[in-house]
């Protein structure tokens, strides 16, 4: 049963552009949620993450949006620089710290020059 | 200082033998993690250690032991593994501050299992 899920397994954006990249869970009981964003036999580097009990956080170009009800987060990236391209995962985790975290599949983003 | 380090990169080794992956993190996290990654998969955790006790293991099998020897350390030791072990090996670490939790990965460890 996949928990979290990133339904777009690639995106193309050009470069100055906005990049939205989607992710959807099934389990109420998550409490936080991270992006991370991954280079080829490296691991993930983090990126930022939310509380269940906010629904925006920001940090320079990345903003994370949280829809509890629709049980749906989503990480805009603006303005898209070629670097940004990568594969991005959503993770989720409950007990808010020292718990286990669920990945999603990942989406494979790559910014047009 | 944001940083997991990971020893060594690269690690190959024959099923009878016995190796060690080393972990290391100074940002005070409590919380450190193994997990493991197959290509084009999502990271799958094997093991959480919460102030340097175990607190999860995922079922693992006992091939795989983890140890905590202090806050900053995190070992995972390797006996008699199989090819379907080669993996790359991330550890972690995170910490809530602020209402809000960073975790952080280390760059790896390539195993290969002959």
């Amino acid at each position: 049963d996949q928990q979290v899920k990133q339904n777009s397994p690639s995106l193309s954006v050009q470069e100055g552009r906005i990049s939205i990249l989607n992710c959807d869970y099934t389990n109420s009981m998550f409490d936080y949620f991270l992006w991370y964003k991954k280079y080829p036999a490296e691991g993930p580097t983090f990126l930022i993450s939310i509380s269940s009990i906010k629904d925006k956080n920001e940090d320079g170009r990345f903003t994370v949006f949280l829809n509890k009800s629709a049980k749906h987060l989503s990480l805009h990236i603006v303005p898209s620089q070629p670097g940004d391209s990568a594969v991005y995962f959503c993770a989720a985790g409950t007990n808010f710290g020292n718990e286990k975290l669920t990945f999603g599949t990942g989406t494979r983003l790559t910014i047009i020059p | 200082d944001t940083e997991v380090t990971q020893t060594p990169k690269h690690l190959v080794m024959g099923m009878t033998n016995k190796k060690s992956l080393k972990c290391e993190q100074h940002m005070g996290h409590r919380a450190m993690y193994w997990y493991k990654q197959k290509a084009k998969k999502p990271p799958e955790l094997m093991f959480v250690y919460s102030y340097e006790k175990l607190s999860i293991n995922e079922s693992v099998p006992s091939r795989f032991s983890p140890e905590c020897p202090n806050s900053s350390l995190l070992n995972l030791h390797l006996h008699a593994l199989q090819p379907e072990d080669s993996a790359l090996y991330l550890c972690a670490s995170s910490q809530v501050r602020g209402g809000r939790i960073w975790k952080y990965f280390g760059p790896g460890t390539r195993l290969t299992v002959l």
